[in-house]
C-alpha cells in the first residue's frame, strides 16, 4: 500500500532554531517524494522534490530508503517559514499526501 | 504560461441538493488532473484522478463522482449532497510523469 505519514500535526520553534519536519512513507516501488507548503492565504505549492536534491528557502530533504523517510530540515528557522507543510509520494499517476504539519516559528 | 481555474470559491448547499465543481487548465495539453479534499487533521485526501479524456480513477468510494468531458476540464459532482461532503476541495494538474502538482485556489463547500 502507498502511504505517507507525518507524525507531528503541530510543530513550534523559535526563530533561529533548527527545524525538522518528519515524513515516513511506505511504497513497494521506487519512491518519488515531494514537500509542498501552504502559506497563509496562498495556494498549496511545491517546495522541493527529492530528485532535484536542491535547497529551497534554506530547506533540504534527503530520501533515506533504509528508514523510508524524507524529513524536511532547515538549520535556522525564520518567522516567514510559518506555514502548513505536506509530504507527498507519487505512485503510478497519483500523488498521496500526508496529514500535514503546521509549523509555527515564534519570534 | 499554465494556469488553473477552479470555481466557485465558496458554496453553501442544502443536504440532498446536487453539486458541480469545475476546474479548467490553460496553457498545457493532456494534463493529469486531480481532485483532493482537504480536511483539518486528515491532510489531503485524493478523491479522483484522470490521465485523459473520459479516464477517471476513483480512490475513495463515496457520494461523489468526477468527469472529464474535455482535455483540460475536470468536474466534481454529486447527485445528492450529504453533510459529510462539507470540506475544502482542491483541483490540481501535472504533466505526465514525475512532475509536481499545481493547485487551484480551492472551493469551500458547506452542506447545511
Amino acid at each position: 500500500a502507498q502511504r505517507v505519514t507525518q507524525p507531528e500535526k503541530l510543530l513550534s520553534v523559535f526563530k533561529g532554531a533548527p527545524v525538522e519536519l518528519k515524513c515516513n512513507y511506505s511504497y513497494s516501488g521506487s519512491p518519488e517524494l515531494f514537500w509542498y507548503v501552504q502559506y497563509s492565504r496562498q495556494r498549496l505549492q511545491l517546495l522541493l522534490r527529492h530528485i532535484s536534491r536542491e535547497s529551497i528557502k534554506g530547506f533540504t530533504a534527503d530520501l533515506n530508503k533504509g528508514e523510508t523517510s524524507f524529513h524536511l530540515k532547515k538549520p535556522f528557522a525564520q518567522e516567514e517559514d510559518s506555514a502548513m507543510y505536506y509530504c507527498a509520494l507519487r505512485g503510478n499517476n497519483d500523488m498521496r499526501f500526508g496529514a500535514g504539519t503546521r509549523l509555527t516559528v515564534k519570534p | 504560461s499554465q494556469t488553473i481555474h477552479q470555481w466557485p470559491a465558496t458554496l453553501v448547499q442544502p443536504v440532498g441538493s446536487p453539486l458541480s465543481l469545475e476546474c479548467t487548465v490553460e496553457g498545457t495539453s493532456n494534463p493529469n488532473l486531480y481532485w483532493y479534499r482537504q480536511a483539518a487533521g486528515r491532510g489531503l485526501q485524493l478523491l479522483f484522478y484522470s490521465v485523459g479524456i473520459g479516464q477517471i480513477s476513483s480512490e475513495v468510494p463515496q457520494n461523489l463522482s468526477a468527469s472529464r468531458p474535455q482535455d483540460r476540464q475536470f468536474i466534481l459532482s454529486s447527485k445528492k449532497l450529504l453533510l459529510s461532503d462539507s470540506g475544502f476541495y482542491l483541483c490540481a494538474w501535472s504533466v505526465w510523469g514525475g512532475a509536481p502538482l499545481h493547485f487551484g485556489n480551492g472551493t469551500r463547500l458547506t452542506v447545511t
